[in-house]
């Protein structure tokens, strides 16, 4: 298993422009999230999904947009970026309702740059 | 979810056991305690967790008072690749999608 993959590790933008932070699993998890991390700071969440087709939003959900098509892919859309998301992003993915508890696998993180 | 408490730093040597604190003295009789920590720059890796008694697993034993209001997180020989931030989270069962981190304990393992 490759876990949880996140691309890219890397990336600048200029303010205003658009991207795609790409997620996905392959552990067959129902849980997928998405938090980002600033310096010196704990994970905070963004949006989150608890199954294909169905997401919501998280503590600072405002100029991030999710979508989960697959149980498979849970990308990050910045619409159009600002200086203020710079930061490390992390998604995690969690096996589901079936189990007791859920442990959480994070993705090795993209550090994006908005100049 | 309840509140944690963790001090922002400690020291450890290399060898020895390291022994991080949490409090949660609001914690709830269906919350469990979690523990992660994050390795510089990479994600957060899940360790360890709990309810009521205590928990043993290879990478560290988990403390939990029998009034539940704290814990402690035992790495019984702390070694320089244990130096990372550890983060106490407190939540209820089943409903892992999301995971309040505070900004934990910063733990230096030093030779």
């Amino acid at each position: 298993n490759a876990g949880v993959t996140q691309t890219p590790k890397f990336q600048v933008l200029k303010t205003g422009q658009s991207m795609t932070l790409q997620c996905a699993q392959d552990m067959n998890h129902e849980y997928m999230s998405w938090y980002r991390q600033d310096p010196g700071m704990g994970l905070r969440l963004i949006h989150y999904s608890v199954g294909a087709g169905i997401t919501d939003q998280g503590e600072v959900p405002n100029g991030y947009n999710v979508s989960r098509s697959t149980t498979e892919d849970f990308p990050l859309r910045l619409l159009s970026a600002a200086p203020s998301q710079t930061s490390v992003y992390f998604c995690a993915s969690s096996l589901g309702s079936h189990t007791i508890y859920n442990e959480q696998f994070f993705g090795p993180g993209t550090r994006l740059t908005v100049l | 979810d309840a509140k944690t408490t963790q001090p922002t730093s400690m020291d450890c040597a290399e060898g020895r056991a390291a022994n991080l604190p949490c409090n949660h003295s609001t914690i709830s009789g269906n919350e469990y305690v979690y523990w992660y920590r994050q390795i510089h720059s990479q994600g957060p890796q899940y360790i360890i967790h709990g309810l009521k008694n205590n928990e043993t697993n290879e990478m560290a034993s988990l403390i939990i008072t029998e009034d539940r209001k704290s814990s402690t997180l035992i790495l019984p020989h702390a070694t320089l690749r244990d130096t990372a931030v550890y983060y106490c989270i407190v939540r209820v069962s089943n409903s892992g999608y999301a995971l309040n981190f505070g900004k934990g304990t910063s733990l230096l393992v030093t030779p």
